[in-house]
């Protein structure tokens, strides 16, 4: 099977950083994503890494180290509307495979 | 460019009845990828379908099939619902190119089976 881990919850304050933790052992690997999803809705695509390194995009930007089998998404200047789900995924040839999402909540 | 639409959005099923979900595909998107997500956890994949053909199948039962149209749209069908098929059913599209294929999600159709 697949295993990818990510914490459940998380909790910052707004205009704060926070980093999510993604580590994964699947039996593949062909780059790994990160979903942003509100409750209720569809995932939202906001990174994906297949090159070990930071890529950066506004607020947000993603790691990935292939040989520690680790990546993290990193949000700054936190608003609420950050509150969501935050989905890791890797990619398996033609499926992605999820975690379990982690939650964030943003306090004023 | 229309985005990935399902319907229906919500559908209350009995246990043993049967349900057809439906997804239309991004606009020039060839694949049509199909997820479960249960209530706090991540979409589990069911299967893929490219060109009208089913591409590849998660760990789920024969009882979960679809099709794939010559427009791309698509179709999951559930026979002999169960209780813990209850769940948001993802459908997502994508392009099959190299590189990043990145797959566009629909909004989901919420399942409940009583």
């Amino acid at each position: 099977g697949q295993n990818i881990d990510q914490p459940t919850e998380m909790t910052a304050t707004e205009g704060a950083i926070v980093q999510i933790n993604c580590t994964y052992q699947t039996s593949g690997f062909n780059g790994l994503f990160w979903y942003q999803q509100h409750a209720g809705e569809a995932p939202t695509f906001l990174s994906y890494n297949v090159l070990d390194g930071l890529e950066e995009k506004g607020r947000f930007s993603s790691f990935l180290s292939r040989s520690k089998g680790y990546s993290y998404l990193l949000l700054k200047e936190l608003q609420m509307k950050d509150s969501a789900s935050y989905l890791c995924a890797v990619k398996l040839d033609y499926k992605l495979s999820f975690g379990a999402g982690t939650t964030v909540t943003v306090r004023a | 460019e229309t985005g990935v639409t399902q319907s229906p959005t919500h559908l209350i099923k009995t246990r043993g009845q049967q349900v057809t979900l439906r997804c239309s595909s991004q606009s020039g998107h060839n694949t049509v990828s199909w997820y479960q997500q249960a209530l706090g956890q991540g979409p589990q994949f069911i299967f893929q379908y490219y060109r009208e053909e089913e591409n590849g199948r998660g760990n789920f039962p024969p009882r979960f099939s679809g099709l794939q149209f010559p427009n791309y749209s698509s179709e999951l069908n559930v026979n002999a619902l169960e209780l813990d098929d209850s769940a948001l059913y993802l459908c997502a599209s994508s392009l099959v190119l190299a590189g990043v294929n990145e797959q566009y999600f629909g909004p989901g159709t919420r399942l409940t089976v009583t």
